[in-house]
């Protein structure tokens, strides 16, 4: 079955590593998406892609980078973590087949923590 | 800035009865509208997704659209213990982003 799947699925690392999560879909879908999700804030959209060698900021860029070098694949890179950055991190995708314009469908989630 | 604003909640309700979940949002642009359900320490889950005025109904559960009014609402009838979850609401313009609401808690009551 088509699937998207996040790893790590936790992860603890020191202030000022670089950290990188992946995000890998067997939908086929174009669009890509990275969310980060914090008590009282809901989700925030950190970037996004809607193609190979397509990428966007969103509202919470600062700090975060990604590439996308296939359609399968969207890494998030945290260049040099903070303690800001301790999160519940969500990848999701979407495409438009016409009549379900946008829906997107998420993946099961990486919790970091910077210590 | 475009916001999508949920009545914060929580909200209980007791099992059996109808739970009603209510959304606003800023931007008239919006087209299209979605209700993910997220259980705690899980993945949001798309659950309904409507985008004309009026009402969508899958099973137990209905989405109702006011695009005059920029309003959204889940019904979820005859609520059950398993529906117990935090829901959010979610709105996309013409661009393929979406915006999300904050959440709203919904414990059912056995």
């Amino acid at each position: 079955d088509a699937e998207i799947t996040q790893s790590p699925r936790h992860k603890i690392t020191e202030t000022g590593r670089q950290v990188t999560l992946a995000c890998h879909q067997t939908w086929n879908h174009n669009n890509m998406f990275w969310y980060r999700q914090d008590l009282g804030h809901g989700l925030r959209l950190i970037h996004y892609s809607y193609g190979v060698q397509d990428t966007n900021k969103g509202e919470v860029s600062d700090g975060y980078s990604v590439s996308r070098s296939n359609t399968e694949d969207l890494p998030l890179t945290l260049e040099s973590a903070a303690s800001s950055q301790t999160s519940v991190y969500f990848c999701a995708s979407s495409e438009h087949p016409g009549a379900t314009p946008y829906e997107q469908y998420f993946g099961p989630g990486t919790r970091l923590t910077v210590t | 800035q475009k916001e999508v604003e949920q009545n914060s909640g929580p909200l209980s309700v007791p099992e059996g009865a109808i739970a009603s979940l209510n959304c606003t949002y800023s931007d008239r642009g919006s087209q299209s509208f979605f209700w993910y359900r997220q259980y705690s320490g899980k993945s949001p889950e798309l659950i309904m997704s409507i985008y004309s005025n009026g009402d969508k109904e899958d099973g137990r559960f209905t989405a109702q659209l006011n695009k005059a009014s920029q309003y959204v609402s889940l019904l979820i009838r005859d609520s059950q213990p398993s529906d117990s979850a935090t829901y959010l609401c979610a709105a996309s313009g013409s661009a393929r982003q979406l915006t999300f609401g904050s959440g709203t808690q919904l414990t059912v009551l056995p």
